[in-house]
């Protein structure tokens, strides 16, 4: 079974501190992608960064980077110089393909950020 | 551009009632469409997921249905709504034959009472 694990519900860092996320995963599946997106209070689900899984370098996007250790299957994500719109729920997920028409997206339990001035 | 309309924004129905919830996707072809739900602010569920016309996968068995009329159509459906049917409904698609990110609509919010 494909399962996505984030075992911090509940993070809160002080405004420009630098903060981090985990997530592991469990698949069989070689090829695979994997997301973080956020969710802020008006629940519009944001694409924050992707990595593919055969690319060993790590994704960055702005403030935002993540580091995939793959044998561990660990995908953590770190948002640096943080900011009060960073305030959301943030939830790991990847990505299989199905029969080779297109992908399917599982999500983990989601960690609540709160940003504080 | 590629655009998804998911209505009604909200809604509030009796227990026992039908459900009917829509979403389009404008701006692009033979896309993959997704149903999730989300209760009390947590995780994503993948309820439906469908790569083409008629085309529906179920992953949770339940009190659902999905159907896909046309192309860029995906309807949620419900017979009788149960209580345990409340939450906050997401549709999504990808390019189909591919690996791409999901682009959400802005969500349900269903009250069953």
């Amino acid at each position: 079974a494909q399962t996505v694990t984030q075992s911090q519900p509940e993070m809160s860092v002080q405004e420009a501190e630098t903060v981090t996320l985990s997530c592991t995963y469990d698949t069989s599946e070689n090829n695979y992608y994997l997301f973080w997106y956020k969710q802020p209070p008006s629940r519009q689900m944001i694409l924050v960064i992707r990595q593919e899984a055969y690319k060993q370098q790590n994704a960055t996007e702005n403030r935002f980077s993540v580091n995939f250790q793959k044998a561990a299957k660990s995908f953590s994500l770190k948002i640096s110089d943080s900011q009060l719109g960073d305030t959301a729920m943030y939830f790991c997920a990847f990505m299989i393909m199905i029969y080779n028409q297109g992908g399917k997206l599982i999500f983990g339990q989601g960690t609540e950020l709160s940003v504080k001035p | 551009s590629q655009t998804i309309h998911q209505w009604p924004a909200t809604l509030v129905q009796p227990v026992g009632s039908p459900l009917s919830l829509e979403c389009t996707v404008e701006g692009t072809s033979n896309p993959n469409l997704y149903w999730y739900r989300q209760a009390a602010g947590r995780g994503l569920q993948l309820l439906f997921y469908s790569v083409g016309i008629g085309q529906i996968s179920s992953e949770v068995p339940q009190n659902l249905s999905a159907s896909r009329p046309q192309d860029r159509q995906f309807i949620l459906s419900s017979k009788k709504l149960l209580l345990s049917d409340s939450g906050f409904y997401l549709c999504a698609w990808n390019p189909g034959h591919s690996l791409s990110p999901l682009h959400f609509g802005n969500g349900t919010r269903l009250t069953v009472t």
